[in-house]
């Protein structure tokens, strides 16, 4: 059974502090997937990550992957109030299709 | 602009009622997908279907059923309504090029259901 965790699942820190959120997974996958959602939305993709040593940055959020490590952070830079929210993680291990499971996801508070 | 939609976006219904919820995708994705949001477990995956007349069970497919007639639609129907189903239903949908999923997912705005 695939497992994915996320920590930590809670995060307070100071507006223009650095952090990282890491994921980790028990399978095989080359195939990582990061989303935000605000409080009461949906899902937003933020990161699609499909090869060992993918990275890719958007703003102040930088996503990497490390496949024989299992392995995925999501560092955050000089961290803003607006990047407040629950940053979730999904392994796709289906090799034939697509099949994520999520982590239980990051809860994350900037403050002023 | 593309989009997918849900409906209804909240519904109280009571044990043992049938209910069926609506999700329509206008991008053409081949792939859709139903999830249950819950505190304390996350997003789970309910059923999928890679195309029309494909279904398959995720994780807790119990109690939920889909068809997929039509490239656009995936509705998910609770047989029997459970407390227990109380949840947020999000349904997603990705593409596939050459068989090769290579996308992300993208999600509709959710359906919070609450079963008494």
């Amino acid at each position: 059974e695939l497992k994915v965790e996320q920590n930590p699942l809670f995060l307070s820190m100071q507006e223009g502090k650095n952090y990282t959120i890491y994921c980790n997974y028990s399978t095989t996958s080359d195939r990582l997937y990061w989303y935000r959602q605000d409080p009461g939305k949906s899902l937003e993709s933020l990161f699609v990550l499909l090869s060992n040593g993918a990275v890719k940055q958007e703003g102040r959020l930088m996503a990497s992957l490390d496949t024989k490590a299992r392995l995925s952070t999501l560092h955050i830079t000089a961290a803003v109030h607006d990047l407040s929210a629950t940053y979730f993680c999904a392994v796709d291990w289906d090799n034939y299709g697509q099949n994520f499971v999520f982590g239980p996801g990051t809860r994350l508070s900037v403050l002023p | 602009d593309a989009e997918i939609t849900q409906s209804p976006r909240h519904k109280i219904t009571e044990t043992g009622r049938q209910v069926t919820l609506a999700c329509h995708q206008t991008w053409n994705h081949n792939n859709m997908f139903w999830y249950r949001q819950d505190l304390g477990h996350g997003l789970r995956l309910i059923h999928y279907s890679y195309g029309v007349q494909d279904t398959n069970k995720g994780e807790v497919s119990d109690g939920y059923s889909v068809s997929r007639s039509n490239t656009e639609d995936l509705p998910l129907t609770l047989e029997s309504a459970a407390s227990s189903q109380t949840s947020v239903y999000f349904c997603a949908s990705s593409d596939s090029l050459a068989g090769v999923i290579t996308d992300t997912q993208y999600f509709g705005p959710g359906t919070r259901l609450t079963v008494l």
